[in-house]
């Protein structure tokens, strides 16, 4: 059970956009509709921010959408703000397993 | 709306029992869903533990698997986490969460810091 793959890193200025990846395989990312992405800020609870690929739960921003393509998710967020620089993990199901990626720091430039 | 916060020590010494509980406020936990820990040591990403199905299903993270136990006390609305034989590679802020069926969206409390040292 492999963790996903994330950058370590993105950056973008304030209104740009940006996308997250996140590549796994077949067994996991690729084989189950069951994709979430949370974002974490020191001290603070995860807070999910996508799931199921590409739902959002109410509060989220439509800024933040989620997609998915063979084994790689992505999570894109536009119109970027500086309360988004945080820490990202995307999160699969890998059946009866779940696994998390590597986490990606956004910096807002 | 499911409120869910975790207790238990915040220091547990090398080779003992590390034990979490996680009361679960605002929905039932025999309610259809399943119930979860994962944790992130200091510096480090996020690591899923174990879940448990309402009915008592288990699933651990094969790493882990030989040294965690999840449980869920019906009568007090709560699920625990008993990680046996830690060691220092163990210290991290630990999570408990919860989703509902056919969906990947875990909710998850506030997290404890839990350090094994001597």
């Amino acid at each position: 059970q492999s963790a996903l793959t994330q950058p370590r890193s993105v950056s973008g200025s304030p209104g740009q956009s940006v996308t997250i990846s996140c590549t796994g395989t077949s067994s996991d990312v690729g084989g189950y509709n069951y994709v979430s992405w949370y974002q974490l800020h020191p001290g603070k609870a995860p807070k999910l921010m996508i799931y199921d690929v590409i739902k959002r739960p109410s509060g989220v921003p439509d800024r933040f959408s989620g997609s998915k393509s063979g084994n790689t998710a992505s999570l894109t967020i536009s119109g970027l703000q500086a309360d988004d620089e945080a820490d990202y993990y995307c999160y699969s199901y890998a059946g009866s397993f779940w696994v998390f990626g590597g986490g990606t720091k956004l910096t807002v430039l | 709306q499911v409120q869910l916060q975790e207790s238990g020590p915040g220091l547990v010494k090398p080779s003992e029992t590390l034990s979490l509980t996680c009361t679960v406020s605002g929905y039932s936990i025999s309610s259809d869903c399943y119930w979860g820990w994962i944790r992130q040591p200091p510096g480090k990403g996020l690591e899923w533990i174990g879940s448990i199905y309402h009915i008592g299903n288990t699933y651990y993270n094969p790493s882990l698997r030989s040294r965690v136990t999840i449980s869920v006390d019906t009568s007090r609305n709560q699920f625990s986490l008993n990680l046996r034989s830690v060691t220092a590679a163990d210290t991290a802020v630990y999570y408990c969460g919860r989703r509902p069926t056919r969906s990947s969206s875990w909710i998850w409390g506030q997290g404890t810091m839990v350090t094994v040292s001597s």
